[in-house]
């Protein structure tokens, strides 16, 4: 069965510094793995997506997210925290096509100025 | 282009009542989602549609019916509202059910069973 980890409810970061959240994977196969970010009263909305290739995948916000298949791993990254990214954020994994998506259970990211 | 769409923003039930949550996407996606989001429990499959015509249960199925009316439009349905149903409702479509696509969601309904 796939599921998703990410292990820190809460991350707290001063505005400029870089910011990481994390997320690690459990699946059977190759998978394909999104972020996603929720501001508040809103939708989740699309930040980056790893399908195959360059292990660095770039995304909107300045964000990127690093996958790495021995660790099975895809953390979020951002090299210069802005109060405004503060939000909850998703991963979320699928394999193959046809099934669906397993979202982990978010982590919320409080930037300070 | 307005994305994915839903009615009602807020709904507050009493128990037993029942209500039509309303979804509609202009991207001419074939596949459609209902998604429930509770408190550290991130997002909960409730039913889908992978193309017009289908539809199958996720997760959380119980208490729902769904009804795909045409390519554009997916609606939930709570027959008899629980408690256990206050939650928050987001819509979900995707161009197919494939490996690599990306869902795209609407702003969400905030669900209160009294």
């Amino acid at each position: 069965a796939q599921s998703v980890a990410q292990p820190e409810d809460q991350v707290n970061v001063a505005e400029g510094n870089p910011l990481t959240v994390k997320c690690t994977y459990s699946v059977s196969g190759n998978p394909y793995l999104f972020w996603y970010v929720q501001y508040p009263n809103r939708g989740l909305q699309f930040l980056l997506k790893y399908i195959t290739g360059d292990n660095l995948v770039k995304g909107s916000y300045g964000f990127e997210a690093e996958f790495n298949k021995s660790q099975t791993s895809f953390h979020l990254k951002k090299p210069s925290a802005l109060v405004s990214d503060s939000a909850l954020y998703f991963c979320a994994v699928r394999v193959d096509y046809g099934q669906n998506f397993v979202f982990g259970p978010g982590t919320r990211l409080s930037v300070l100025p | 282009n307005a994305g994915v769409t839903q009615t009602p923003k807020f709904q507050v039930l009493k128990t037993g009542q029942s209500m039509t949550l309303q979804c509609a996407q202009d991207m001419n996606h074939n596949s459609m989602y209902w998604y429930r989001q509770d408190p550290g429990m991130g997002l909960r499959l409730i039913y889908y549609s992978a193309s017009e015509g289908t539809t199958d249960k996720g997760e959380v199925p119980n208490g729902y019916n769904v009804s795909r009316l045409n390519k554009r439009e997916f609606s939930l349905r709570l027959e008899s509202a629980a408690p256990s149903q206050t939650s928050v409702y987001f819509c979900a479509s995707s161009a197919y059910r494939g490996g690599s696509d990306t869902q795209y969601f609407g702003p969400g309904t905030r669900l209160t069973v009294l």
